[in-house]
């Protein structure tokens, strides 16, 4: 079966820095995505990953390792509007994306 | 502005009475897709489209329907809804033909219960 494995809550203080991490099994692979969700709100894009390597984009930087089936999004300098749920998704062929059941982040002052 | 529109936000109906989510994007993507999302279950994919007149099943298609008769609207259909149909639901689009890392920009959501 194709399953997208994200820790369920993790918990960091303002200013830090926190990982979270995604392994994934599907049957294919055409790219892994990072998308942020505030409560009652729809996914935003935050970043993509096809090869292997690190994407920055700003605070936010995306991992991929495709031989480990892994990634992993790094927040760097955390502020109180980075508590959100974090998705983790794999595009397995071309029409299709399977997502993971999200990462809960909460930053503390 | 370029938007992703759903309707309704909110719907509390009963079981068996159909209904229908309309989903309605203004930046001429070629492909929609549906999605609920559950607590524990994250979000999953009920129907998707590649362009008009062409869909398919995602990965829990099951009592539900849609069509694409025009490239912006992609409409989801619940013939006769149940309680386990309860959930939120999210309609996306993005260009086809595209690179992969032009994202799916997603609606604001329907929260659908059924009684």
């Amino acid at each position: 079966g194709q399953n997208i494995d994200q820790p369920t809550e993790m918990t960091a203080t303002e200013g830090a820095i926190v990982q979270i991490n995604c392994t994934y099994q599907t049957s294919g692979f055409n790219g892994l995505f990072w998308y942020q969700q505030h409560a009652g709100e729809a996914p935003t894009f935050l970043s993509y990953n096809v090869l292997d390597g690190l994407e920055e984009k700003g605070r936010f930087s995306s991992f991929l390792s495709r031989s480990k089936g892994y990634s992993y999004l790094l927040l760097k300098e955390l502020q109180m509007k980075d508590s959100a749920s974090y998705l983790c998704a794999v595009c397995p062929g071309t029409y299709k994306y399977i997502f993971g059941t999200g990462t809960r982040l909460k930053v503390l002052a | 502005e370029a938007q992703v529109t759903q309707n309704p936000r909110y719907l509390i109906t009963v079981t068996g009475k159909k209904l229908t989510v309309t989903c309605s994007q203004n930046m001429n993507h070629e492909y929609m897709s549906w999605y609920r999302q559950d607590p524990g279950l994250g979000l999953r994919q009920i129907y998707y489209s590649m362009n008009v007149e062409v869909t398919d099943k995602g990965d829990v298609p099951e009592g539900y329907k849609v069509s694409r008769k025009e490239k912006r609207n992609f409409p989801l259909i619940l013939e006769s809804p149940s309680p386990n149909q309860t959930s939120l639901y999210f309609c996306a689009s993005r260009p086809w033909g595209a690179l992969l890392t032009d994202t799916q920009y997603f609606g604001p959501g329907t929260r659908l219960t059924v009684l």
